[in-house]
């Protein structure tokens, strides 16, 4: 088993560009989250994905956006980046049996923005 | 509003002897709480969760946490520290009442267990 696998780990962007970072769930997951880590900080929560729709969103921007894909993996896209979102950007999937089932976690993604 | 506190930016102990990793929560309905540990450049691990049930819940690599309802604590314990158990630790809630995934993380606590 694979676990959550994110792509890529590292990425270095420019002001005002856009990104797309990509997430495969644990074999098995149905859903899919997206989280900000700032250095220093918890994971803050960016959305979910279920069943191919955004099921529940953060205090984000409409800068971020995502898609989930029928095999349920899911792509977070950012427009016009701008400094503060440098982060390590997480991607959780778990099973949606309930809100007891614990989600699991990439390794993330590492964007840094200059 | 729903929030977690970790208390502590670091917590320093000694190996072989007992560890606390401190954690408090607030949400509106009852709460579903996790431990999370974080290695360097790595992902988030799960630990354990209370869900219902036995109020000390025991997870993996030999750490366990206590709920604690009237005080509204989750403190991450584990009777003899190793050195490898140095890492980041996140307590993480999710409230019940609004049907959402979402999960609210504290703010971590670095662990440093001295050989």
């Amino acid at each position: 088993d694979a676990g959550v696998t994110q792509s890529p780990t590292h990425l270095i962007k420019t002001r005002g560009q856009q990104v797309t970072l990509r997430c495969s769930p644990k074999s098995g997951h149905d859903t899919v989250s997206w989280y900000q880590q700032a250095l220093g900080q918890g994971p803050q929560f960016i959305f979910q994905y279920y069943e191919e729709e955004e099921r529940q969103r953060g205090n984000f921007p409409d800068r971020f956006s995502g898609h989930q894909f029928p095999n349920y993996s899911s792509e977070l896209n950012v427009n016009a980046l701008l400094l503060g979102d440098s982060a390590l950007y997480l991607c959780a999937s778990r099973r949606d049996r309930g809100l007891n089932t614990e989600a699991f976690f990439g390794q993330g993604t590492r964007l840094t923005v200059v | 509003a729903q929030s977690v506190a970790q208390p502590e930016d670091q917590v320093n102990v000694a190996e072989g002897n007992p560890l606390t990793v401190k954690c408090t929560y607030s949400v509106s309905g009852n709460p579903y709480l996790f431990w999370y540990v974080q290695y360097p450049n790595r992902g988030l691990q799960f630990l354990l969760k209370y869900i219902t049930g036995d109020n000390l819940v025991k997870g993996s690599y030999g750490f366990e946490a206590e709920f604690n309802k009237s005080q509204t604590s989750f403190h991450l314990k584990k009777p003899s520290a190793l050195v490898s158990d140095s890492a980041l630790y996140f307590c993480a809630v999710r409230d019940s009442l609004y049907n959402t995934d979402k999960l609210i993380f504290g703010t971590g606590t670095r662990l440093q267990v001295f050989p």
